[in-house]
Formats: C-alpha cells, sequence, structure tokens
C-alpha cells in the first residue's frame, strides 16, 4: 500500500515570499491533516479535514496560511507571504479509521 | 497547561535495557491514545494504537493507559540500538485533532 506522499521535501525561501506544499493521502482516507513540527517540539495541528470539509482550523494563522483539498483527495498547504518562524517541517497525515493517523515523510521549509 | 506532557529527555540507555516512557494529559475527553516513533528527518510513524484504559502488546512493545490518573505509558523490552528515535504520544478525543506530546528522544547505546 503507497503511503503518504509529499512534496517537495525541501524548500528555501526569503521572508516575505510564497510558497506552497502538496500532499497525496493513502487512497481512501477520508480525513487529512496538516501539522506544523518545529524543531524539538512534537507536531502542531494546522488544519483537519475532513473529505472536502474542514474540521479544525483552530490554530491556522489565517492571515498567512491557506489550504485546500479539492475533491477530497489531494491537498495544498500555502504560506504567504513567510515569516522567519515559519521555517519548520509541515507534515501531511492521513487516517481512514477513527483517529489513527499514517505521516507523510514532510516538507522541512527554510526561511531566510 | 498542555493537553499531552511529556518528558523530552533525552533517554540514554545500553542495549538490552526495559525502556519506560510516559505521558500524562489533562482532558477528559480523550479515549484514543497513540504512540509514534520518528527517525531523524522522517515523518511519524504509528507505533501503537489503544482504545481507553487498558494494556496492549506488541511484540517488544508495552502500551499502557491508566485513565484514572490520565497517565500513558510505552515499555519496551530488550531494548536495541534501531530503537533510538523521538517516540511522540498523542491523544484524541475521536473525529478530533490529534494532540502530540513534545517527544522524548531515546538513545540505545550497543
Amino acid at each position: 500500500e503507497a503511503g503518504v506522499a509529499q512534496s517537495p521535501r525541501y524548500k528555501i525561501i526569503e521572508k516575505r515570499q510564497s510558497v506552497a506544499f502538496w500532499c497525496n493521502p493513502i487512497s481512501g482516507h477520508a480525513t487529512l491533516y496538516w501539522y506544523q513540527q518545529i524543531l524539538g517540539q512534537g507536531p502542531k495541528l494546522l488544519i483537519q479535514f475532513q473529505n472536502n470539509g474542514v474540521v479544525d482550523d483552530s490554530q491556522l494563522p489565517k492571515d498567512r496560511f491557506s489550504a485546500e483539498r479539492l475533491k477530497g483527495v489531494d491537498s495544498t498547504l500555502k504560506i504567504q507571504p513567510a515569516k522567519l518562524e515559519d521555517s519548520a517541517v509541515y507534515l501531511c497525515a492521513s487516517g481512514g479509521a477513527y483517529t489513527e493517523a499514517f505521516f507523510g515523510q514532510g516538507t522541512r521549509l527554510t526561511v531566510v | 497547561q498542555k493537553e499531552v506532557e511529556q518528558d523530552p529527555g533525552p533517554l540514554s540507555v545500553p542495549e538490552g535495557a526495559i525502556v519506560s516512557l510516559n505521558c500524562t494529559y489533562s482532558n477528559s475527553a480523550f479515549q484514543y491514545f497513540m504512540w509514534y516513533r520518528q527517525y531523524s528527518r522522517k515523518g511519524p510513524e504509528l507505533l501503537m494504537y489503544t482504545y481507553s484504559s487498558g494494556n496492549k502488546e506488541d511484540g517488544r512493545f508495552t502500551a499502557q493507559v491508566d485513565k484514572s490518573s490520565k497517565y500513558i505509558s510505552l515499555f519496551i523490552r530488550d531494548s536495541q540500538p534501531s530503537d533510538s528515535a523521538t517516540y511522540l504520544c498523542a491523544s484524541s478525543g475521536g473525529y478530533q485533532k490529534v494532540t502530540f506530546g513534545t517527544g522524548t528522544k531515546l538513545q540505545v547505546i550497543p
């Protein structure tokens, strides 16, 4: 079974630039999560989708972050404009039954 | 107070030792409890998944949940150098966000 695919793996941008990350979940998984993991910390949920709809985006900085999940499958997370403190690993996860979440490799973002 | 608290370590043990990793949580609504293992520069990997209180065993790993004290544990028997990683505990109340602890970094020394 194919896992959660994310791209790119690494990205370096200057502050105030924009960046987008892509996630393809495990086939058939209705729930998709985007997490932010700052070095030395546990993952922090940014947004959770159930099919096309947003279940929880309470910790998403909506002035600069946006996410969409078209047709209930792939998802993109965008940051515009980026700040230095956005440097982190952005993890996508998907879930099929209850709350088990399976993670992708993540995208390591460095903002300089 | 964070909803899930975890000692960040690092924890260093000799090969073959029994490892005990612990978390506490504050949200009484949490019913699902998970342990993830995260190797450096990799995404977290689901290790154990339990519902409500009790024990669950899988090979060298045992997960334990005590809802009365809001305490979550992971035991690793006969620890191996390949077990060296960061271990994340996580909890959820159902079809809701999964809340993670900060992770405990474990090093098993040959």
